[in-house]
């Protein structure tokens, strides 16, 4: 059973310049949330996918946004990044319906700006 | 506001057992997550206290008091894989505690 996968592991970005995170949920699961995790820190959410569209939002500006395809999977895509933007980015799954405290987080995007 | 407190840095013997305390305030509580990270890893959960009381999963127990907003989770037997941040989080979507580093010493 795939578990949340994650790409790319690492990046290194300039300022100005966009990204984009990539996530596969867990088998079965067709909600994906993400979140941002600096040093030391404790995750702080982003938003939330389910049904190809945007259901909640953190307190995050619109530099940030996403997309969820058919299949479930996401994107994290970041403009004009800062060097704040530095920080693990986490992808956690659940499915609708299902315990709203318990989701299945991927291994992270870890971002670095320079 | 919403917030939650727990201790930065916890330090205990192995073999030992340790407390993680977590006081909270939100408008909207529907209950109190654990979850554990090691470092590099992702978050994995730990449990759930939806009700007042206490709740056993193996050396794991978690505590929670609505009325005091506060709550906790308890290690017992403490191995040194128990090494990890522990994050205190209410939901939903999940709000996380800045996180308890523990460190299990021989």
């Amino acid at each position: 059973d795939a578990g949340v996968t994650q790409s790319p592991t690492h990046l290194i970005k300039t300022r100005g310049q966009q990204v984009t995170l990539r996530c596969s949920p867990k088998s079965g699961h067709d909600t994906v949330s993400w979140y941002q995790q600096a040093l030391g820190q404790g995750p702080q959410f982003i938003f939330q996918y389910y049904e190809e569209e945007e259901r909640q939002r953190g307190n995050f500006p619109d530099r940030f946004s996403g997309h969820q395809f058919p299949n479930y999977s996401s994107e994290l895509n970041v403009n004009a990044l800062l060097l704040g933007d530095s920080a693990l980015y986490l992808c956690a799954s659940s499915l609708a319906g299902g315990p709203h405290y318990e989701q299945y987080f991927g291994p992270g995007t870890r971002l670095t700006v320079t | 506001g919403q917030s939650l407190e727990q201790p930065s840095e916890v330090t205990a013997v192995e073999g030992a057992i340790v407390q993680i305390n977590c006081t909270y305030q939100t408008s909207g509580f529907y209950g109190l997550s654990w979850y554990q990270q090691h470092d590099g890893g992702a978050p994995t959960f730990l449990s759930y206290n939806a009700l007042d009381g206490l709740e056993e999963t193996g050396r794991f127990s978690s505590f929670l008091s609505r009325s005091d907003s506060y709550g906790y989770l308890l290690l017992q037997e403490l191995q040194m894989k128990d090494s990890a941040s522990y994050f205190c989080a209410y939901s939903t979507p999940l709000v996380f505690g800045k996180g308890t580093r523990l460190s299990v010493i021989a």
